[in-house]
């Protein structure tokens, strides 16, 4: 099975603080996403990489930035954290293998912004 | 930019009972398609994926998928309790965008024992 960690799992910001969200995927997978999940809205991409090195922007990237400086890490960086900042993120993994593609998913971070 | 729609949003079953979950889209130049099911709590996993006009079955789900009316499904055989969950689907232009994934809101599916 294919691994993806986070790191916090839980994180209380303050407004105006920064705030690093880490992911770590040991499937050696080209690709990696971070989401946000919020009721109502889905699943919903921030940023992703094709590899190390590499950052694009998703749909909604604004008061976000990404950094992947290795295969395995993808960091999700807040620079001036806001409360409406506040959701459950998801980093994920993934690459086309075999004829097919599958996504696999971190626990997940839930961050409050107060 | 690609649109996502789920219906319904929330659904009822008995234990036993066929479920089908709708998902419509508005690129046509979508390549893959995928549910994802997703329990209270957990992280999202890929549950299955289909690339060509047609149906695959796994199981007992089944996925159906017509490019022409934008619209792909998942049929649940023999529900479950333990199927109750959020029902995520997905679609992507492929390859050529790193499979970036458009997510619907979701259908959460109770399954009443």
């Amino acid at each position: 099975e294919a691994a993806v960690t986070q790191s916090p799992r839980n994180k209380v910001a303050v407004t105006g603080g920064k705030v690093t969200l880490s992911c770590n995927q040991t499937n050696n997978h080209n690709n990696m996403y971070w989401y946000r999940q919020d009721t109502g809205h889905g699943l919903r991409l921030i940023h992703y990489s094709y590899g190390a090195g590499s950052t694009e922007k998703g749909d909604i990237p604004d008061g976000y930035k990404a950094s992947r400086p290795s295969q395995e890490n993808f960091s999700l960086i807040l620079e001036l954290a806001t409360p409406s900042q506040t959701s459950v993120y998801f980093c994920a993994s993934g690459d086309a293998r075999w004829g097919g593609y599958e996504q696999y998913f971190g626990p997940g971070t839930r961050l409050t912004v107060l | 930019q690609q649109k996502v729609q789920q219906s319904p949003e929330s659904l009822i079953v008995p234990e036993g009972a066929m479920t089908s979950l709708n998902c419509t889209f508005s690129d046509s130049a979508s390549q893959y398609f995928a549910w994802y099911r997703q329990h209270s709590g957990k992280a999202p996993k890929a549950l299955m994926s289909i690339f060509s006009n047609g149906e695959k079955e796994e199981g007992r789900f089944t996925i159906h998928l017509n490019k022409a009316s934008l619209h792909f499904s998942l049929h649940i055989r023999d529900s479950q309790p333990s199927d109750s969950a959020l029902y995520l689907c997905a679609v992507s232009r492929g390859s050529n965008m790193g499979y970036k994934l458009t997510f619907g809101t979701g259908t959460s599916l109770l399954v009443d024992p």
